[in-house]
């Protein structure tokens, strides 16, 4: 069974960097084909992708946030990090992290983590 | 980028109805690399359809996909109370992901 929980803080103010952690089980991303994304959802709002990251290292970002992202992986500790710089109140979302099976899709995801942005 | 549209924005409808939910692209998706995943409340998505056409693991038979090029469909052959949802469709096969903006299918 795989399982995915994403954790960092709930809060951060603005021009700080953001970092999340997503922490797996039931896989190995060190298994080929396999990877994980990172996607996030504002209050009410539509989803947006952000990164992914593959077992071969390969990285992919959403072209608009690109500049701000960086995503890594630690293979040993069954972990994907992912970094936002520059965080703006727009940028409050719950942010979701999710498996990437070998035919590419999204599945399954993790509950997601809420991250507000404010003074 | 791909952009998705997804139309209608909400689809009211009564259960055991039929739901039609459209995706169109803004380039043709490649090798129909177009999934479809459902939202409620509070919950993360949870993916329905892949390669266009494919049900995912446990995905009951009313849900069904179909499409090519840039003109995508997720039917719900009869609606049951548990469908009542957000829709989103999700293009793979680009280097850069998209999602579209949503199907609301709600209870008329």
């Amino acid at each position: 069974q795989i399982t995915l929980k994403e954790s960092g803080p709930t809060l951060v103010k603005p021009t700080q960097t953001l970092t999340l952690t997503c922490t797996f089980s039931g896989f190995s991303l060190s298994t080929s084909g396999v990877g994980v994304g990172w996607i996030r959802q504002p209050p009410g709002k539509a989803l947006e992708w952000l990164a992914l990251i593959y077992w071969d290292d390969d990285k992919r970002y959403s072209p608009s946030l690109k500049s701000r992202l960086t995503i890594t992986k630690d293979t040993s500790k069954n972990q994907v990090v992912l970094t936002m710089t520059n965080m703006d109140p727009v940028d409050t979302a719950t942010y979701y992290c999710a498996h990437v099976s070998a035919a590419g899709t999204l599945d399954p995801w993790g509950q997601g983590t809420l991250v507000t942005v404010s003074s | 980028e791909i952009v998705l549209t997804q139309s209608p924005g909400t689809l009211s409808l009564s259960p055991g109805e039929r739901a039609t939910l459209s995706c169109r692209a803004s380039q043709s998706v490649s090798s129909s690399y177009l999934a479809w995943y459902q939202q409620k409340p509070g919950q993360a998505p949870r993916l329905l359809i892949y390669g266009a056409s494919s049900r995912a693991t446990g995905i009951p038979d009313r849900f069904s996909g179909s499409g090519s090029g840039t003109d995508f469909t997720l039917t719900i052959s009869r609606l049951e109370p548990e469908d009542f949802a957000v829709y989103y469709c999700q293009q793979y096969g680009s280097s850069s992901w998209t999602f579209g903006q949503g199907t609301k299918v709600e209870i008329k």
